[in-house]
């Protein structure tokens, strides 16, 4: 059955301090990995795709990496506006739909 | 260049009412994904559709959910007889094809009392 868990659950950092969020993952074949942002009462915001194992992908202070088990998105030097929920998704070969995990609560302190 | 529009944004039915939400996806983009987020759970797909056509329900409940995406006009997911457990943030996305990355709308808010 295809599977995503991320890590951890919740998150607080202070502004400025970098970390990861882990999105560990089991697909039948896997056609792209997802991430996604989503504030509260919002839709979720697309952020990144990653196809193949040792892709990584960056913008302003995410970088996504992605290997044959798990994908990595790193924050450096976090701002308060970062504060959201992350979420991974992957999506196997010959299907549409997308399965996420239950996501990763960040919350950036001033 | 608008995004994903879904109707209405909040939506409030009494139990055995029927709730219809609507969806327009990006210009340009096809393909429609509905999924639903369940309070203190994460997103899960119900149904995945083309012009006339449904690719995938696999993530339909057996009763009472239906969807359609006419070749002219929004998507639509219909539940009849709504319950309690109804209750729930339904995202509609859309693409521009099945491999593309999916674009979510701002949900419809459902409760029912």
């Amino acid at each position: 059955e295809d599977q995503v868990t991320q890590s951890p659950e919740a998150l607080r950092l202070q502004e400025g301090e970098s970390s990861s969020l882990n999105c560990s993952y089991t697909v039948s074949g896997l056609r792209g990995l997802f991430w996604y942002r989503q504030d509260p009462g919002k839709g979720p915001e697309f952020l990144f795709t990653l196809y193949s194992a040792g892709e990584e992908k960056e913008k302003e202070r995410l970088k996504a990496t992605l290997t044959k088990k798990e994908s990595f998105l790193h924050i450096t030097a976090p701002k308060p506006e970062d504060s959201a929920t992350y979420l991974c998704a992957v999506q196997a070969r010959n299907t549409g739909k997308l399965i996420f995990g239950q996501g990763t609560t960040l919350q950036v302190k001033p | 260049n608008a995004g994903v529009m879904q109707n209405p944004r909040h939506l409030v039915r009494r139990r055995g009412q029927e709730a219809r939400l609507r969806c327009s996806p990006m210009k340009g983009h096809s393909h429609v994904y509905w999924y639903r987020q369940l309070p203190e759970e994460g997103l899960k797909f119900m149904v995945y559709l083309q012009k006339e056509n449904i690719i995938d329900e696999s993530g339909m409940p057996k009763e009472r959910f239906s969807a359609e995406f006419p070749k002219e006009g929004p998507s639509i997911l219909r539940i009849q007889q709504v319950v309690r457990g109804d209750s729930a943030a339904y995202f509609c996305a859309s693409s521009p094809g099945d491999s593309y990355e999916q674009y979510f709308g701002p949900g419809t808010r459902l409760t029912v009392t």
